[in-house]
C-alpha cells in the first residue's frame, strides 16, 4: 500500500526541540521530492519545508527558516524534520507529503500522511 | 493573511453548482504557476483534488473541475452531494517568496 506515516510529535516547552519522522512505503521514495505541511488547530494549511529527491536542495518557509532542518534517508525511505527553538505558534498537525510535478512552478502534493501533532506549551 | 485569497465559506443545495475562487498575484498564479486544489473532509488529511490547474487525479469524480485565468483560479463543483461538505484549499508557487503557498481555505456547506 502506498502510504506515508508520520511520528515523533508530542508536547514540548517553548525553546525546546523535536524531531519528526515520516516513513514512506509502497513507492520508490528516492524518486520523489518531499514536503512538510502544517495545520494549526482550526486553521488552514501552511507549507513548511521541502527537499529534493536526492536531498541536495532544501527549501523553507520564512516562519521556520533558521530553526527547522529538513532531511531524508533514502536507504531507510524516511523523511525528517528537526525542529529547534520551538514557539507556541509552531503548534500544529504536521503532515508529510509527496511532491509531484517536474518544476517548482508545477509542484503539487499528491500523497499525504495522517499527520503528527506538535504542541508547544509551558 | 494568505497570499492566495479564498472566500471563507460557500454553500449550496444538493444538486446545485458552486464555485470557489482563488485570487493570487503576478508573483504566483499570474506568473504562470499551476494552481492545485485539495479537499479536506472533517477530521481527515487533505486529499489532492485538481492539479495542473485543470487535471483530475484518477478516482476524483468529473463533478469537480478547475480553471485558471490571469491571476485567479476557480474550483467548480456540480451536482452537489452531502459528501462534498469539506474544506477546500488552493495552492500555488510564489516566486517572490520562493516557496509554496496555500489559500486560507473555503468551507463548503451542503444545505
Amino acid at each position: 500500500e502506498v502510504q506515508l506515516v508520520e511520528s515523533g510529535g508530542g508536547l514540548v516547552k517553548p525553546g525546546g526541540s523535536l524531531r519528526l519522522s515520516c516513513a514512506a512505503s509502497g513507492f520508490t521514495f528516492s524518486y520523489y521530492s518531499m514536503t512538510w505541511v502544517r495545520q494549526a488547530p482550526g486553521e488552514g494549511l501552511e507549507w513548511v519545508s521541502s527537499i529534493s529527491s536526492g536531498g541536495s536542495h532544501v527549501y523553507y518557509a520564512d516562519s521556520v527558516k533558521g530553526r527547522f532542518t529538513i532531511s531524508r534517508d533514502n536507504t531507510k525511505n524516511s523523511l525528517y524534520l528537526q525542529m529547534n527553538s520551538l514557539r507556541a505558534e509552531d503548534t500544529a498537525l504536521y503532515y508529510c507529503t509527496r511532491v509531484a510535478g517536474e518544476q517548482q512552478l508545477y509542484w503539487y502534493f499528491d500523497l499525504w500522511g495522517r499527520g503528527t501533532l506538535v504542541t508547544v506549551s509551558s | 493573511q494568505s497570499v492566495l485569497t479564498q472566500p471563507p465559506s460557500v454553500s449550496g443545495a444538493p444538486g446545485q453548482r458552486v464555485t470557489i475562487s482563488c485570487t493570487g498575484s503576478s508573483s504566483n498564479i499570474g506568473a504562470g504557476s499551476d494552481v492545485n486544489w485539495y479537499q479536506q473532509l472533517p477530521g481527515t488529511a487533505p486529499k489532492l483534488l485538481i492539479y495542473h490547474s485543470t487535471t483530475r487525479p484518477s478516482g476524483v469524480p468529473d463533478r469537480f473541475s478547475g480553471s485558471k485565468s490571469g491571476t485567479s483560479a476557480s474550483l467548480a463543483i456540480t451536482g452537489l452531494q452531502a459528501e462534498d461538505e469539506a474544506d477546500y484549499y488552493c495552492q500555488s508557487y510564489d516566486s517572490s517568496l520562493s516557496g509554496w503557498v496555500f489559500g486560507g481555505g473555503t468551507k463548503l456547506t451542503v444545505l
